[in-house]
């Protein structure tokens, strides 16, 4: 089993819709996750930290379910600019430091 | 805040030279660098952390000895990318945590690595 799984989309949306992306990992152990946004061929930009059950910043609202082992990402009212490549991103529980890269989930907003 | 700068941007350089990639920190302090790799349409692997004033640790299946690691300063890492070959051309990316933050990273723009 993948430590992070992700379906990789692409997620083609129009302007203004919602979307929610999911994530599952597999180290129960993981205590912290963060989601980062990438565009092609640039660094990942930090866009939340979920550090409890769930974060809201604006359009963009996580949840984390520690039972399931299981976080989303809820995004309202979708821009152009939102297109990306969305990472889910469990810090490693075994090491404190280690941040778990998947492969991320894509997002087209259409006009 | 959480500023992190990378140098050079891109480079190109001739098989068996050597590359050294800078990674700076511009308005914090970060006692913690990471460098990753990244191949086209695929996630950001970790090669090795570093820590201030010591040795870099390295993930498994990373050579020390091609991948020079330095942390001279609590805003300063550098990558130097020895005797490259062309399998070596990549996207280079560090991070770096705060002292005094938690733990999330905050990514340099990446340094575009294509050796001929």
């Amino acid at each position: 089993r993948k430590e992070v799984e992700q379906d990789p989309g692409p997620f083609n949306v129009p302007e203004g819709a919602t979307v929610a992306f999911n994530c599952t990992y597999s180290n129960s152990a993981s205590q912290s996750f963060f989601w980062y946004r990438q565009d092609c061929r640039k660094e990942p930009k930090l866009l939340m930290s979920v550090y409890s059950s769930g974060n809201e910043d604006g359009r963009f609202t996580a949840q984390l379910n520690r039972a399931s082992q299981y976080i989303s990402l809820l995004i309202r009212d979708s821009k152009l600019s939102d297109s990306a490549t969305y990472l889910c991103v469990p810090l490693d529980g075994d090491s404190s430091y280690k941040l778990i890269f998947g492969s991320g989930t894509r997002l087209l907003v259409r006009p | 805040g959480a500023v992190v700068s990378q140098h050079p941007s891109w480079v190109i350089c001739k098989s068996g030279t050597s590359v050294k990639i800078e990674c700076r920190s511009l308005d914090f302090q970060a006692t913690t660098m990471f460098w990753y790799r990244q191949f086209p349409k695929q996630s950001l692997m970790l090669m090795a952390t570093s820590n201030e004033g010591s040795k870099a640790t390295y993930e498994q299946g990373v050579e020390k000895d091609k991948f020079l690691i330095n942390h001279a300063s609590l805003t300063l890492s550098t990558l130097t990318v020895t005797s490259a070959h062309p399998e070596d051309s990549s996207f280079y990316i560090c991070s770096a945590r705060t002292a005094s933050g938690g733990y999330e990273q905050y990514f340099g723009p990446g340094t575009r690595l294509t050796v001929t």
